[in-house]
């Protein structure tokens, strides 16, 4: 268990629909970070945020969006869901922005499948 | 941008053998962190190695090693005396320092252990 805890691990959803994915973060960690892994990109960085204020954004869509909550934890909102949008979805903390030098802690991720 | 490369979609290797997998990077910044990320068929993704781009010594934890050439850009990861468990995807990924919020992923390498 890294510290990271992501639910659901598994969504099957129709394209049309929206979901959300959580994440809580590990004790003592500040910083949040979404990246999504799909089979012909590899994993790709979506947003950051750091102790409840957006830090950073990557590639994402318009149809997704974020937040992180006063006890740090986070969720990802994905909505008007298309096919290409099955992925796994990670979540990974750390106690500072940028991780420093001791990279991130990954949560073992959402599988969403769009139907 | 950077940009990360790992030239080698699958490799295998016998069991207490060696194996190294290639990494290389383009980028424009002097200070960076590079890692190793493991992810097996758990899909957990889990840090192996990291590497500070200032440290002209290489990094070792237990049976693994990098061999960073910064002037090269390259970052290759070797695995000594290889266990069956070693079998997983292999990521290369690069992060900015300082600045630095986003990893940086390379496609990945596919490594199998055979017994």
């Amino acid at each position: 268990d890294s510290g990271v805890t992501q639910t659901p691990k598994h969504l099957i959803t129709a394209t049309g629909q929206r979901v959300t994915l959580r994440c809580s973060p590990r004790s003592g960690d500040l910083s949040v970070y979404w990246y999504q892994q799909s089979l012909d990109q590899g994993l790709q960085f979506l947003i950051q945020y750091y102790n409840g204020e957006e830090r950073a954004k990557g590639n994402i869509l318009e149809r997704f969006s974020a937040q992180q909550f006063p006890d740090l934890h986070s969720e990802l909102n994905l909505s008007s869901l298309e096919l290409g949008d099955s992925a796994l979805y990670f979540c990974a903390s750390s106690v500072v922005p940028g991780g420093g030098n001791y990279g991130y802690t990954f949560g073992s991720g959402t599988r969403l499948t769009v139907v | 941008a950077q940009t990360v490369t790992q030239s080698q979609p699958e490799m295998s290797v016998q069991e207490a053998e060696t194996v190294t997998l290639s990494c290389t990077y383009d980028t424009s910044e002097s200070n960076y962190y590079l890692f190793w990320y493991k992810q097996p068929p758990s899909r957990q993704m889990i840090l192996v190695i990291r590497q500070e781009a200032y440290k002209q010594q290489n990094a070792t934890e237990n049976r693994f090693s990098v061999n960073f050439q910064k002037a090269a850009k390259s970052f290759s990861l070797k695995i000594s005396d290889s266990q069956l468990g070693d079998t997983a995807m292999y990521f290369c990924a690069f992060m900015k320092h300082n600045a630095g919020n986003m990893l940086t992923f390379g496609g990945g390498t596919r490594l199998m252990v055979k017994p």
